[in-house]
């Protein structure tokens, strides 16, 4: 059974036009991430939550926004997406600090175009 | 600021041949992860390894951690076609909530 869901799996949407991604756990995990991974390049952390600790990247755009209603669910928001947001978005989750007998569990990702 | 390097970055070999990814990393972290991906897919976990001299195996794969040396090998063992994939190890700063990945091996497997 999935642990980490992602929706949808692929995502059109204009340019400019906002946009959210949707993950969802059932592993009750405190720490959800979201990755952006273009084509043919390794993922790249956009930001996280630790419970309801928001934590940006200094090299995440303004563009991208994130909300964590609750444990279970982390949506990713594109206020205004361009052509080079165009990527595979990859959820994941960890139940506390990474390497201290934990790891990180990756959804299935979402594909964004941006047409 | 932690980088991580994956060599080589495509490795194309046959099939029963045995081959070696090695990643390396620049600053202090003891905890190191090897990651699978098919195109289009997302992140699958292979191996976790937490300390020193760490040693993990799974099937035809092999994965090892030297952090004095900062590095960590992925051995194939006798391949097979169904391990064509990317592969990516990726490293946790100390200190840090997050894993920094390397760029990706791309293994092709040839019959």
């Amino acid at each position: 059974d999935a642990m980490v869901i992602q929706n949808p799996r692929y995502q059109v949407t204009q340019f400019g036009k906002p946009v959210t991604l949707s993950c969802s756990q059932t592993l009750n995990h405190n720490v959800m991430y979201w990755y952006q991974q273009k084509s043919s390049q390794a993922p790249k952390l956009l930001f996280h939550y630790y419970d309801k600790d928001f934590n940006n990247e200094a090299d995440t755009p303004d563009n991208f926004q994130s909300r964590r209603p609750n444990t279970s669910f982390c949506f990713l928001d594109i206020r205004s997406p361009g052509l080079g947001d165009a990527a595979m978005y990859l959820c994941a989750t960890s139940g506390g600090v990474l390497g201290q007998g934990t790891e990180a569990f990756f959804g299935q990702g979402t594909r964004l175009t941006v047409v | 600021e932690l980088k991580v390097e994956q060599n080589p970055l495509f490795l194309s070999m046959q099939e029963g041949k045995n081959y070696t990814i090695y990643c390396n990393y620049s600053t202090t972290s003891d905890r190191l992860y090897w990651y699978r991906q098919d195109p289009g897919k997302s992140l699958e976990s292979l191996f976790v390894l937490l300390s020193n001299g760490a040693v993990k195996q799974e099937g035809r794969l092999m994965a090892s951690l030297d952090t004095k040396a900062r590095l960590s090998t992925l051995h194939i063992t006798a391949a097979v076609h169904d391990l064509s994939a990317t592969y990516f190890c990726a490293v946790t700063p100390e200190g840090a909530q997050k894993l920094v990945f390397g760029q990706g091996t791309r293994l092709t497997i040839n019959p």
